[in-house]
């Protein structure tokens, strides 16, 4: 069965304490893994895609890489508005979801 | 450019009522997909819709259907409500093939079944 499993479930930082979630996948056939930001009451806001393992991509503070069977989202000197729940996704031809990282950074 | 709008934000219903749900995807967009969104379950997969035509589909039961318009605007029903139907519902709207193209999130229909 496919599945996508996210760790930690909760993850609380200082301001600048660098971190990394993880995100480990069993999906048959992925096409690509997907990286969202979700805030309260808000619908997932996407971050990353990545396609083949050893590919990385960044943006400002974040970095997303790709192994054959998980992938990271590293978070560098993170600031309190990088505060949210972190999804990873990925599928054939539906995303599955993982349960979600929630972040929390503290002044 | 618009992102995807959900009508209407939010919704209280009672049990074995029914409810229909919009949304509207960014313009181009042809594949449009539903999920439920609970604290329990996380994001599910209901339903995709790609020109009209439903392409593939969640394990979800039959209360649960889409249909989608010409002009890719997509509603969602749910028919007989129970209590677990309570969630936040999100559309999803993307160029292509779900798995591999970007798919673009509403803000989500918070439904509330008493």
């Amino acid at each position: 069965e496919d599945q996508v499993t996210q760790s930690p479930e909760a993850l609380r930082l200082q301001e600048g304490e660098s971190s990394s979630l993880n995100c480990s996948y069993t999906v048959s056939g992925l096409r690509g893994l997907f990286w969202y930001r979700q805030d309260p009451g808000k619908g997932p806001e996407f971050l990353f895609t990545l396609y083949s393992a050893g590919e990385e991509k960044e943006k400002e503070r974040l970095k997303a890489t790709l192994t054959k069977k998980e992938s990271f989202l590293h978070i560098t000197a993170p600031k309190p508005e990088d505060s949210a729940t972190y999804l990873c996704a990925g599928g054939y031809n539906k995303l599955i979801f993982g349960a979600g990282t929630r972040l929390a950074v503290h002044p | 450019k618009a992102g995807v709008t959900q009508t209407p934000r939010y919704l209280i219903k009672t049990r074995g009522q029914q409810v229909t749900l919009s949304c509207s995807p960014i313009s181009g967009h042809r594949s449009v997909s539903w999920y439920q969104q609970t604290p329990g379950q996380g994001l599910q997969f209901l339903f995709e819709y790609f020109s009209e035509t439903q392409r593939n589909k969640g394990n979800f039961p039959g209360r649960f259907s889409g249909r989608q318009f010409s002009n890719s605007r997509s509603e969602m029903n749910v028919s007989t409500l129970e209590l677990g139907d309570s969630a936040l519902y999100l559309c999803a709207s993307s160029l292509g093939m779900v798995g591999k193209n970007i798919q673009y999130f509403g803000a989500g229909t918070r439904l509330s079944v008493l």
